[in-house]
């Protein structure tokens, strides 16, 4: 069976910090790879998709990079951190389908700037 | 574009009565209709899926959708609430890309004794 993986769990960060998040997936190739960002009262937010290795697609401008060095690895980053960035990142992945293909998800990181 | 609304942000049961928690869904094609559930800290974790096979689908813990595309609705019902099924609920459409999917604000579930 399938399973996702995210670390850290919980991260308290200073703002102008770097960031690196990691998410792995077992028992799959060749997934689609998600970034959201949930942040509170507002929802999810599709932050990156890749649909291969080295493959990203940014689907919000801001101050986060993500990158995807091996099929199954995906990492968020960021040079410096704001304090809007604080929230909770949920990785997912999916079979890599067309419109419409469930995506499974992470136990997530939360993340906090001060 | 795709999206949905979830008409309650909250929704208060007793134990034991029915859960409704109610959708609707704006879609320019025959959409794929998700429900996922998520416990405070937790990742979310998949209820149910309709893709147009049939239109009432059964999940996971009792749950059940009906999809009704005269009322572009997707409510999500259980019989009986029980205590472990208070969490966040989020209802999803899949976006107009390939891959994303637009999420509802989510509706907060408490089951009181």
């Amino acid at each position: 069976s399938q399973t996702i993986h995210q670390w850290p769990a919980t991260l308290v960060q200073p703002v102008g910090s770097p960031l690196s998040l990691e998410c792995t997936v077992e028992g799959t190739s060749n997934p689609n790879l998600y970034w959201y960002r949930q942040a509170a009262g507002r929802g999810l937010q599709l932050l990156f998709y890749s649909v291969g290795i080295g493959q990203i697609s940014s689907e919000v401008p801001q101050n986060l990079s993500a990158s995807r060095p091996q099929d199954r690895q995906f990492i968020l980053s960021s040079k410096k951190l704001l304090l809007s960035d604080s929230g909770f990142y949920l990785c997912a992945w999916s079979t890599s389908g067309g419109r419409g293909e469930t995506q499974y998800f992470g136990p997530g990181t939360r993340l906090l700037v001060l | 574009a795709q999206s949905v609304t979830q008409l309650d942000s909250h929704v208060s049961v007793s134990e034991g009565t029915p859960v409704l928690l109610r959708c609707n869904y704006s879609s320019s094609y025959s959409p794929s209709l998700f429900w996922y559930v998520q416990h405070p800290n937790k990742g979310l974790q998949l209820l149910l899926k309709y893709t147009s096979a049939a239109t009432l689908v059964k999940g996971i813990n009792g749950f059940e959708a009906e999809f009704k595309k005269s009322e572009t609705s997707f409510h999500l019902t259980k019989p009986s609430a029980h205590m472990s099924d208070a969490a966040e609920y989020f209802c999803v459409v899949s976006g107009n890309s390939g891959y994303a999917l637009n999420f509802g604000k989510g509706t907060s579930l408490l089951v009181t004794p």
